[in-house]
């Protein structure tokens, strides 16, 4: 296992639903970071979480709000989602810093919006 | 903007041949750029990274090489196995001062066969 946990691995909501994704990562890192994964595109980062302080918001619809109340935990809250917004969801950590760290990626949650 | 692109979706070869896969970018040149080996339903696994001024970077089969000139990195995999056969990312990493950012190409889908 790489250390970066994620749960649910699989989550099934209607439009009107609120769900929460959690990641936890056992590396000591201090940078956090979500992906989405759809079929056929490339990952895209969503946001980046820095010593808890997000850096970067990817111009991500607010349905979707993430939460990083420590260096270990992640969180990505979702509320009226779209069936578009079905996917692959991937959290990530990295020692921060420098461009050169790998990044080691948790096994992800599988979405689906009805 | 920057694109990350790998134009084979996917690629079929011989056990014990050499696979080679292709990364290239538009752009300006990245100061790294990483390899991740990707399961089905599992999160990308990082393989090699190598720098703008490194030509060649290898680790055991793998080998990475960077071509400036070219725009392009190739990635090798020598005496391939079927357990090689998995989705390769490609992927820039920029220094952003707090967190390695990552743009990623599409993936090939590697199939190695008996």
């Amino acid at each position: 296992e790489t250390g970066v946990t994620q749960t649910p691995r699989h989550l099934v909501m209607g439009m009107t639903n609120k769900k929460s994704l959690k990641c936890e990562q056992h590396l000591g890192h201090n940078a956090m970071y979500w992906y989405k994964q759809s079929a056929k595109k490339p990952l895209e980062l969503m946001f980046v979480y820095n010593f808890k302080e997000q850096t970067e918001n990817n111009s991500v619809p607010s349905r979707f709000s993430p939460e990083c109340p420590n260096s270990s935990h992640l969180f990505l809250h979702l509320h009226t989602l779209q069936p578009e917004d079905s996917a692959l969801y991937l959290c990530a950590s990295s020692p921060t810093g420098t461009g050169y760290n790998e990044q080691f990626f948790g096994p992800g949650t599988r979405l689906t919006v009805l | 903007s920057q694109k990350i692109e790998q134009n084979s979706e996917a690629l079929n070869i011989q056990e014990g041949k050499t696979a080679t896969l292709t990364c290239n970018y538009t752009n300006y040149s990245p100061a790294y750029l990483q390899w991740y080996r990707q399961d089905p339903g599992r999160g990308p696994v990082f393989l090699l990274l190598i720098r703008e001024n490194e030509k060649e970077k290898r680790k055991e089969r793998l080998k990475v090489t960077f071509d400036t000139t070219l725009k392009q990195s190739l990635f090798h995999i020598t005496a391939s196995q079927p357990a090689d056969s998995a989705t390769y990312l490609c992927a820039q990493s920029q220094n952003t001062g707090t967190a390695s950012k990552l743009t990623f190409g599409t993936g090939t889908r590697l199939q190695v066969t008996l």
